[in-house]
């Protein structure tokens, strides 16, 4: 069974750095075409995706947050880490992380998602 | 980026069809065939309906099709049911290796 799981904190102040671990099982990102991305979502709004990491350790960005994205995998622990700086409340959302085993394809599984509140 | 552009809300009665439209352009939808769909529920996390502009993963109901013409997509929904009421959301591949996400469509199943 595929399993995603995000965590990281609930609140975080304006100008801090927002650091997100997803924790996946069933699979592993080193199998060949395995990516993994982020999504996030504000309260009421739309989906939005941010970043994403293959298998090859190959990355890419949302181009209007690049500079502030930061997305690194540890294969040994089944984990895909996602750094945000400079948070703003308007970054206030829940933050999905989801597999696409096929990239690009498709994002076939999700994890629960992890509400984070920047404010101050 | 800008996002691609759907219908903010659509309805249907038990039993009919709808379609849900998502508009892009020529650097997401129009270039690649790589558009999906998913449904979301309220407080739930997104679940895949529609990958790669038609094909349906296991599990999902015939009832689930999608389509592509030129720069829109299309999702329609036949039979409709109860459980069919959620927000919709479409998805492309696009330029740079990034993706971009519909606006949403919130369907009523009246």
């Amino acid at each position: 069974q595929v399993t995603l799981r995000e965590s990281g904190p609930a609140s975080l102040k304006p100008t801090q750095t927002l650091t997100l671990t997803c924790t996946f099982s069933g699979f592993s990102l080193s199998t060949s075409g395995m990516c993994v991305s982020w999504i996030r979502q504000p309260p009421g709004k739309a989906l939005e995706w941010l970043a994403r990491i293959d298998w090859d350790d190959d990355k890419y960005y949302s181009t209007s947050l690049k500079t502030r994205l930061t997305i690194s995998k540890d294969t040994s622990k089944n984990q895909v880490v996602l750094t945000m700086t400079n948070m703003d409340p308007v970054d206030t959302a829940t933050y999905y992380c989801a597999r696409d085993r096929s990239g690009p394809s498709a994002f076939d599984i999700w994890g629960q998602g992890t509400m984070v509140t920047i404010s101050s | 980026q800008s996002a691609l552009t759907q219908p903010a809300s659509v309805s249907g009665s038990p039993g009919q069809s709808i379609t849900i439209s998502c508009t892009g352009t020529s650097s997401d939808v129009g270039s690649y065939n790589l558009v999906s769909w998913y449904q979301q529920h309220p407080g739930k996390a997104p679940k895949l309906m529609i990958y790669e502009g038609s094909k349906r993963p296991s599990g999902i109901s015939n009832r689930f099709s999608g389509s592509k013409s030129g720069n829109t997509a299309s999702l329609t929904i036949s039979g409709l049911q109860v459980e069919d009421e959620a927000d919709y959301y479409c998805c492309s591949y696009a330029s740079s290796s990034t993706w971009v996400f519909g606006g949403g469509t919130k369907l009523t199943v009246l």
